[in-house]
């Protein structure tokens, strides 16, 4: 398959274990977050996304905690599956009309 | 399928030749990106059109030409690229000023190759 972001921090996990990914955000008026998942030769996609008056949000085995003190934002995966494998981008925006901005990227690669 | 096209999906150019990438979106958006992700720097926003007039140019080489014809179409023309112009090259559209419904969505990308 196709590399995306060859030198991107790397997350190992066993097949089972849950997973979690972090992202430090750059602006502290940012009001919405999201993280994408993108897989080997395709776009990234959208996986869920939390406003800033929340701290946690939860999806089908995926939750989204927001720690606005700090400007941490973190994805945790229950039960990763092989599935999972993939690149995970974080993206905020920062207000108004100005585009998102992504974070670099971390790559999960599962253990079968 | 995102809702977002793309193609060519692979495209491999020479240095003298001019091509282009062509994206559409089925999601009734009126706000539409380029990014080019590479490995050396992923995800860099290139170009934004929204209502199709361009609002953001993110000092891009005017070896890209971008052209946004309506609301569901954007074309990314190539000419005289160089190698380090290899990436992949990714459409995105959203519905603004309603980002907050799901941000952005993306196609699956043109793999460019300059030889």
């Amino acid at each position: 398959g196709e590399s995306v972001g060859l030198h991107l921090p790397t997350l190992s996990v066993q097949e089972g274990d849950n997973s979690i990914i972090n992202c430090a955000y750059s602006n502290s008026a940012s009001d919405y977050f999201i993280w994408y998942k993108q897989e080997s030769g395709k776009g990234p996609q959208f996986i869920i996304d939390i406003r800033s008056n929340m701290d946690k949000r939860q999806g089908q085995r995926v939750t989204v905690l927001l720690n606005k003190t700090v400007k941490h934002l973190s994805l945790q995966i229950a039960a990763t599956q092989p599935g999972d494998s993939a690149v995970y981008f974080c993206a905020e925006n920062i207000a108004g009309n100005t585009p998102l901005v992504f974070g670099k990227g971390t790559r999960l690669s599962v253990i079968a | 399928e995102t809702g977002v096209t793309q193609t060519p999906r692979h495209l491999v150019m020479g240095m003298t030749n001019k091509k282009s990438l062509k994206c559409e979106q089925h999601l009734g958006h009126n706000a539409m990106y380029w990014y080019k992700q590479s490995a050396k720097k992923p995800l860099e926003l290139m170009f934004v059109y929204s209502l199709e007039e361009r609002v953001e140019n993110n000092s891009v080489p005017s070896r890209f030409s971008p052209e946004c014809p309506n609301s569901s179409h954007l074309f990314l023309h190539l000419h005289t690229l160089q190698p380090e112009d290899s990436a992949l090259y990714l459409c995105a559209s959203s519905q603004e000023p309603d980002r907050e419904m799901n941000g952005y969505t993306f196609g699956s990308g043109t793999r460019l190759t300059v030889v």
